[in-house]
């Protein structure tokens, strides 16, 4: 169980597109989903909380109009990254929060970006 | 806020005991974690401890938490070349943190099985 997954799990695009990765819970409902960035050979920066039926909360010093997050169900929160740049080129790993005792979070697989 | 580390490479032989370790901050931290990933993957849950306890086993991986001194270690008995990733170690916010549900990660360590 605790299954999550990701769509694309790779996409280039050309600069000044914008991509949207999705993030879904397969067999449980997730109020609450992570959003992290991974720069090659780094640990996780965690970029905002989506939190369903509401208004993500994003991490200090990440754009919100650059990086739409829309939680619309319990099981999918996309994120969209707006007129792509080079810059932008990395893997973004989604997690959801599975509400047990434990609030484990279980990850997708991630989805790398690159941005020629 | 919180600062979990780790060192950043570790090498050991096919059959040898790993030993993992990771130093964090926030003595209130709640649910600590160890998580793998390999190479273009996500991360894989591998076992978790609540700060009130000890040490817990699960088939080849035993957690250490030493409370006091902030120490947390993941021992993999008998490594195989397959154990080969990175090893992520993640704490859960405790007072310190802006949100108790968030992680924070150390910067993963590189498991590397020589045959």
């Amino acid at each position: 169980g605790a299954v999550v997954s990701q769509h694309p799990s790779w996409v280039i695009c050309k600069s000044g597109t914008s991509v949207k990765i999705e993030c879904r819970s397969l067999d449980f409902q997730a109020t609450t989903m992570f959003w992290y960035r991974q720069f090659p050979k780094q640990s996780l920066m965690l970029m905002a909380t989506s939190n369903e039926g509401s208004k993500a909360t994003y991490e200090q010093g990440v754009e919100k109009d650059k990086f739409l997050i829309n939680h619309a169900s319990l099981t999918l929160s996309t994120l969209t990254v707006t007129s792509a740049h080079p810059e932008d080129s990395s893997f973004y790993i989604c997690s959801a929060l599975l509400l047990i005792s434990t609030d484990t979070q279980y990850f997708g697989p991630g989805t790398r970006l690159t941005v020629l | 806020g919180e600062d979990v580390e780790q060192s950043l490479f570790l090498s050991v032989r096919e059959g040898d005991s790993s030993v993992i370790n990771c130093t964090y901050t926030d003595s209130s931290s709640t649910y600590l974690y160890w998580y793998k990933q390999e190479p273009g993957a996500g991360l894989q849950l591998l076992t978790y401890i609540f700060s009130n306890m000890d040490m817990k086993q699960d088939q080849r991986l035993t957690v250490l938490l030493n409370k006091k001194d902030k120490h947390l270690s993941l021992r993999i008995a008998d490594t195989q070349t397959g154990d080969s990733a990175i090893y992520f170690c993640a704490v859960k916010g405790g007072i310190s943190s802006g949100s108790a549900r968030q992680l924070t990660f150390g910067s993963g360590t590189q498991l590397t099985v020589l045959p």
